[in-house]
């Protein structure tokens, strides 16, 4: 397996515009998670999905954020009407289901990212 | 409120000599914790986790951590550190039945040779 995958790396966009990230998670992992991370800040919870299904989203992502599952295997995260405060890195991360008889399960694995840059 | 604190933003140690990062949480129930390493251009690398029983973890890279429940600490140590070691580290704790990850701001390791 060659781990988590995102496209594109990298994006510049003008403000206003809609962008689309892509991540494909490793193949056997049913959970995905998407975090931001912004210059000299850790990385932060946006959103996660067990299979197809959403389960959670931070007060972080407004309206103009959507992630999508479909097939609950890759994940798309859409901003729509991108503003220069989105301008960050988009992570993706992928685990198995967490179950405490095998700590493992709870490992989550992550992609390079997406730098987004609003202009 | 669930937290994560690395007070040191920067931290500079000579090729050989041994390292320490702080790492201290707030969260009210037993904590899931870990230790990522991200160098430029990569993604995060899990490097060591703990979630019960010994409280001394090894990890990769030949990097360890300790839990300390009474302070809430979760340091990672480093007998010999090389060159290659220079990156940006990051505690994290993970969160309810989510098992979301909260991070700390992350502290930046150089390396003198």
């Amino acid at each position: 397996d060659t781990g988590v995958s995102q496209d594109p790396r990298h994006k510049i966009t003008k403000r206003g515009q809609n962008v689309t990230f892509r991540c494909d998670p490793i193949s056997e992992h049913n959970r995905l998670y998407w975090y931001r991370q912004t210059l000299g800040q850790g990385p932060e919870f946006l959103t996660y999905f067990q299979n197809e299904a959403q389960l959670e989203k931070s007060r972080l992502l407004s309206d103009r954020f959507s992630a999508e599952r479909p097939k609950g295997s890759f994940s798309t995260l859409e901003i729509q009407r991108t503003e220069q405060g989105d301008s960050a890195m988009y992570l993706c991360a992928s685990s198995l289901t967490p179950g405490l008889a095998d700590t493992r399960r709870l490992e989550q694995y992550f992609g390079p990212g997406t730098r987004l840059t609003v202009t | 409120a669930q937290s994560v604190t690395q007070p040191d933003i920067h931290i500079t140690v000579s090729e050989g000599a041994s390292l320490e990062l702080r790492c201290n949480y707030s969260y009210g129930a037993t904590p899931y914790l870990f230790w990522y390493v991200q160098s430029p251009g990569q993604g995060l690398q899990l490097l060591l986790k703990y979630f019960s029983g010994d409280t001394l973890v090894q990890g990769i890279k030949g990097f360890e951590a300790e839990f300390k429940r009474s302070q809430s600490s979760f340091n990672l140590r480093k007998p010999s550190v090389h060159w290659s070691d220079a990156a940006e580290y990051f505690c994290a704790v993970g969160m309810d039945s989510s098992y979301k990850l909260i991070f700390g701001s992350g502290t930046r390791l150089l390396v003198r040779p």
